[in-house]
C-alpha cells in the first residue's frame, strides 16, 4: 500500500515557526483529509488534529492544521523544546480501503 | 477518561502464533472503526488492520492478509488481534487505536525471534 509522504527532518530555532507538509493523492488526503500525530520517543502517538483540521480539547493553539487540495499541513508557532518529536499524518484510503501513513517528519528545535 | 488497554505481547517463535487483546473504556466503542497499527524499532507508523463498526468488514495490509484476523466483542468494548505465521518482519510494538477520533493506547510489544 502506497504512503503519504513527509520530508524526513525539519529544524528550526526555538520561538520561530515551523510548517509540516503531508502530501497524498484525491483518494486519502483530498478525500477526507489527515490527521495529525506527534509522538515522543518511547510514547505512543498523540493526535494533534481530526481530518477536519480542528484540534482536540486540550492542544495548543499554537498547532493549526489545515489542507489545500492533496496536500495537508500542520503549521506550529512559537516553536518549544517540547515540540521535538517525531510528527505523521494518516489518512483513509478509499480506493486502498486502507490507513496510509506518512514516512513521519521528524521535528527538531535548536 | 477514555483508555485503550492492549495485552497479549511477547517472544515467539518464528511460525509460531500470538492474540493480541485490546480493552477500551469510557467511549462509544461499538460505534466506531477500530484498527491495530504497528511501528517496528526505530521505525514509523504502519497501519495492519481495521474493523467496521459492527465487524462485518475488515480490511488488511497485504504482508499480513492470511495470516491475521482482527475481530472485536462491542459487548465487551474489546478489539483483537490474532496473529499466526509470525515472522521476524512481524516485530513491533503493536497500538490498538481509533485512528480518525484519535485514541491510541500504550502499545504491546511482539518479539518474533528463535
Amino acid at each position: 500500500q502506497a504512503g503519504l509522504t513527509q520530508p524526513p527532518s525539519v529544524s528550526k530555532d526555538l520561538g520561530q515557526t515551523a510548517t509540516l507538509t503531508c502530501t497524498g493523492n484525491s483518494n486519502n488526503v483530498g478525500y477526507q483529509g489527515a490527521v495529525w500525530l506527534q509522538q515522543h520517543r518511547g510514547h505512543p502517538p498523540k493526535l494533534l488534529s481530526y481530518r477536519n483540521s480542528n484540534r482536540p480539547s486540550g492542544i495548543s493553539e499554537r498547532l493549526s492544521a489545515s489542507r489545500s487540495g492533496n496536500i495537508a499541513s500542520l503549521t506550529i508557532i512559537g516553536l518549544q523544546p517540547e515540540d521535538e518529536a517525531d510528527y505523521y499524518c494518516s489518512a483513509w484510503d478509499r480506493i486502498l480501503t486502507s490507513w496510509v501513513f506518512g514516512g513521519g517528519t521528524k521535528l527538531t528545535v535548536l | 477518561e477514555v483508555q485503550v488497554v492492549e495485552s497479549g505481547g511477547g517472544l515467539v517463535q518464528p511460525g509460531g502464533s500470538l492474540r493480541l487483546s485490546c480493552a477500551a473504556s469510557a467511549f462509544s466503542f461499538s460505534n466506531f472503526w477500530m484498527s491495530w497499527v504497528r511501528q517496528a524499532p526505530g521505525k514509523g507508523l504502519e497501519w495492519v488492520a481495521s474493523i467496521k463498526e459492527d465487524g462485518s468488514d475488515k480490511y488488511y495490509v497485504d504482508s499480513v492478509k492470511g495470516r491475521f484476523t482482527i475481530s472485536r466483542d462491542n459487548a465487551k468494548s474489546s478489539l483483537y488481534l490474532q496473529m499466526s505465521s509470525l515472522r521476524a518482519e512481524d516485530t513491533a510494538v503493536y497500538y490498538c487505536a481509533s485512528i480518525h477520533m484519535g485514541y491510541w493506547g500504550q502499545g504491546t510489544l511482539v518479539t518474533v525471534s528463535s
